[in-house]
């Protein structure tokens, strides 16, 4: 079954540290990984995906088949990272959502 | 930009009240979704719709309908709202379209209060 398992359900570090929010997978084939993001008061949006390749707002997610994980990182954490994270995996018209983990960027 | 409209951002309603949940995409998008958000648990999929006048269950259906009439409108209902469905509702779309790249565009969520 398809299966998208966020172990953390709070991550909170200081600022200037570096970041990682673990996403593991359960998926036969090919998978495409998402990440989005909520910030306070404002609606869920697509932070990255791995086929893009890109880094957005400084964060990066490298697939790695051999492990099923799709892990979040960041450098240096800012403040305004503080947010709502949830990892996905699309799936025909269903998209499969981990349960979320919030982070806080403590100053 | 794709936008997607909840239109009540905050509803209490009373125990046994039939409650209706508006939604509105303006980007012609084939795919709408209604959620739940609850902290904890992450997102679940009520029910999704890929088509007009198309319905699909998702993982937790029991005590909800929805309509879907006109293609850029997904209207969630509550027969008789319960307590236990006291959460934030979170509408979206997508579109199936060749570039599409499978993202899901949300709204702002309705707040929904059972007392």
């Amino acid at each position: 079954a398809q299966r998208v398992t966020q172990p953390e359900k709070l991550l909170s570090v200081f600022k200037g540290a570096p970041v990682e929010l673990k996403c593991n997978y359960s998926y036969s084939g090919s998978p495409e990984l998402f990440w989005y993001v909520q910030y306070s008061r404002q609606r869920l949006q697509l932070l990255l995906r791995h086929i893009s390749r890109e880094s957005i707002k400084g964060f990066t997610a490298d697939l790695n088949k051999g492990e099923t994980s799709f892990h979040l990182k960041k450098p240096f954490a800012q403040e305004e990272d503080s947010a709502m994270y949830y990892c996905a995996l699309p799936g025909g018209f269903k998209t499969i959502f981990g349960a979320g983990t919030r982070l806080f960027v403590k100053a | 930009d794709v936008k997607v409209t909840q239109s009540s951002r905050y509803l209490v309603k009373r125990t046994g009240e039939k409650v209706f949940l508006e939604c509105v995409q303006d980007m012609d998008h084939e795919n709408m979704f209604w959620y739940r958000q609850d902290p904890g648990l992450g997102l679940r999929l009520i029910y999704f719709s890929y088509d007009v006048k198309m319905k699909e269950k998702g993982d937790i259906p029991e005590g909800y309908s929805v309509s879907r009439e006109k293609k850029e409108r997904f209207s969630l209902i509550l027969e008789s709202a319960s307590t236990n469905q006291t959460s934030m509702y979170l509408c979206a779309s997508s579109s199936t379209r060749r570039g599409s790249g499978n993202t899901i565009y949300f709204g702002e969520g309705s707040w929904l209060t059972v007392v």
